[in-house]
């Protein structure tokens, strides 16, 4: 079936710095990926759609300079949360799909757990 | 209101009970309607996918869309305490490039 990793799984940093998390499809080809962010006992709530070669969409309230999302391969999306803040920690999920179409499975990765300190 | 309403539970039955969990929506437009699996700290997994009104059965699971009362459901015939997860409905719009809206999940308990 397919597979979607994540990496890291769990990542801990200082107020102020930086953090990547990366997504990967790692046996089918990604047209489209999403970010997802969920808080405890909390909905998956969609922050942007990326497409292979293109600039990610984001969703209403999602800051796109806070949260820097690159794909720029068929296997690979990148989110990187900047100056990460406290308010920051959460669980955040990619999902990777091969098209574009409304009826494509969206398989999800396993999670990144952020806290910032 | 919430575009889409699911009770977090949590929700505990003994083993081989039928389980049933359900979600309303407000937006009518919703055409697509799916049924995810999440075990604490990982990923959500796909169980049902159903199109507009109608059951879909695979296995132990059925999933029901009543498309005019907003309200979606999925049983779960002779649980098993592997069945333990949160259940997250989510659904989708026709020509919405596939993004999914989730309820809140509720959290499942099978006792032996």
């Amino acid at each position: 079936g397919a597979v979607v990793s994540q990496h890291p799984s769990r990542v801990i940093c200082k107020s102020g710095t930086s953090v990547k998390i990366e997504c990967r499809s790692l046996d089918f080809q990604a047209t489209t990926m999403f970010w997802y962010r969920q808080f405890p006992k909390k909905s998956l709530m969609l922050m942007a759609t990326s497409n292979e070669g293109s600039k990610a969409t984001y969703e209403q309230g999602v800051e796109k300079d806070k949260f820097l999302i690159n794909h720029a391969s068929l296997t690979l999306s990148t989110l990187t949360v900047t100056s990460a803040h406290p308010e920051d920690s959460s669980f955040y999920i990619c999902s990777a799909q091969t098209g574009t179409g409304d009826t494509d499975t969206q398989y999800f990765g396993p999670g990144t757990r952020l806290t910032v300190l | 209101q919430k575009e889409v309403e699911q009770d977090p539970g949590p929700l505990s039955v003994p083993e081989g009970a039928i389980v049933s969990l359900n979600c309303t929506y407000s937006n009518s437009a919703f055409q697509y309607f799916m049924w995810y699996r999440q075990y604490s700290r990982k990923g959500p997994e796909l169980l049902m996918y159903t199109y507009s009104s109608g059951n879909k059965e695979d296995g132990r699971f059925t999933a029901q869309v009543d498309k005019s009362s907003k309200y979606i459901s999925l049983f779960i015939r002779d649980s098993q305490p592997s069945d333990s997860a949160t259940y997250l409905c989510a659904m989708s719009l026709t020509g919405g490039g596939n993004k999914l809206t989730f309820g809140t999940g509720t959290q499942l308990k099978v006792e032996l």
